[in-house]
């Protein structure tokens, strides 16, 4: 598609489980972006991927959180051991390097 | 911690006038981005303003940039319902090009 995708739109699961979340960005993008808002605040910054550069995970609130990007596109969210203060919207971004971002609508998780 | 915060936290005017949102930073910058987000789901971006340029326009919006006072204004001018948003800033620090997000201002134009 046009835009970026995220996938799934919502997820509900048990404390404890371990969720994936996935952002396709748009072609040729080369920076992707995760960030993750709970209700009614404002973005917290998580990962940012560019290009083959290590990417800065200096956002990730813990070791149960990781991400990767493949083949400098696809990226997943990694959450381990799910606990309820998890519950947010993660959202995912692409842009050109310096460039505007471009956001995805967001996956809503709700750890229960 | 976040690079930006916006003031007011929530603005209400009615149809027609103009709204002003503010945004302060702390540190030096690349750009600073203006974004609107409707219903919590994905942001889109309205304008970007380089480190070098005072005031920028797009249509109805007007923001400007003060390095000196490090802070950012959004203007909308003639609001309309539609307007009703949240409207954050995001600032590139120097030398990455990560963007931080601030806390956003909720606006409400009341028709």
């Amino acid at each position: 598609g046009a835009g970026v995708s995220q996938s799934p739109s919502n997820k509900v699961t048990e404390k404890g489980k371990d969720v994936e979340l996935r952002c396709d960005p748009i072609s040729g993008h080369t920076a992707l972006y995760w960030y993750r808002q709970s209700l009614g605040q404002g973005l917290e910054f998580l990962i940012y991927f560019q290009g083959n550069s290590a990417p800065d995970k200096s956002g990730l609130p813990s070791d149960r959180f990781s991400a990767e990007r493949t083949g400098g596109s696809v990226s997943t969210l990694t959450i381990q051991r799910t606990q309820q203060e998890d519950s947010a919207v993660y959202l995912c971004a692409s842009s050109r390097q310096g460039g505007e971002l471009f956001f995805g609508e967001g996956s809503r998780l709700t750890v229960l | 911690s976040q690079q930006g915060e916006e003031d007011p936290q929530a603005l209400s005017i009615q149809e027609g006038e103009n709204a002003t949102m503010n945004c302060s930073y702390k540190t030096s910058i690349n750009n600073l981005q203006w974004y609107r987000q409707n219903s919590g789901r994905g942001l889109v971006h309205l304008i970007l303003i380089r480190s070098n340029e005072r005031e920028k326009h797009s249509g109805r919006l007007r923001v400007t940039l003060d390095t000196s006072k490090k802070s950012s204004s959004l203007l909308i001018t003639a609001s309309r319902a539609a307007d009703t948003a949240s409207y954050f800033c995001a600032t590139s620090k120097t030398g990455a090009n990560n963007l931080f997000f601030g806390t956003g201002t909720r606006l409400t134009v009341i028709p």
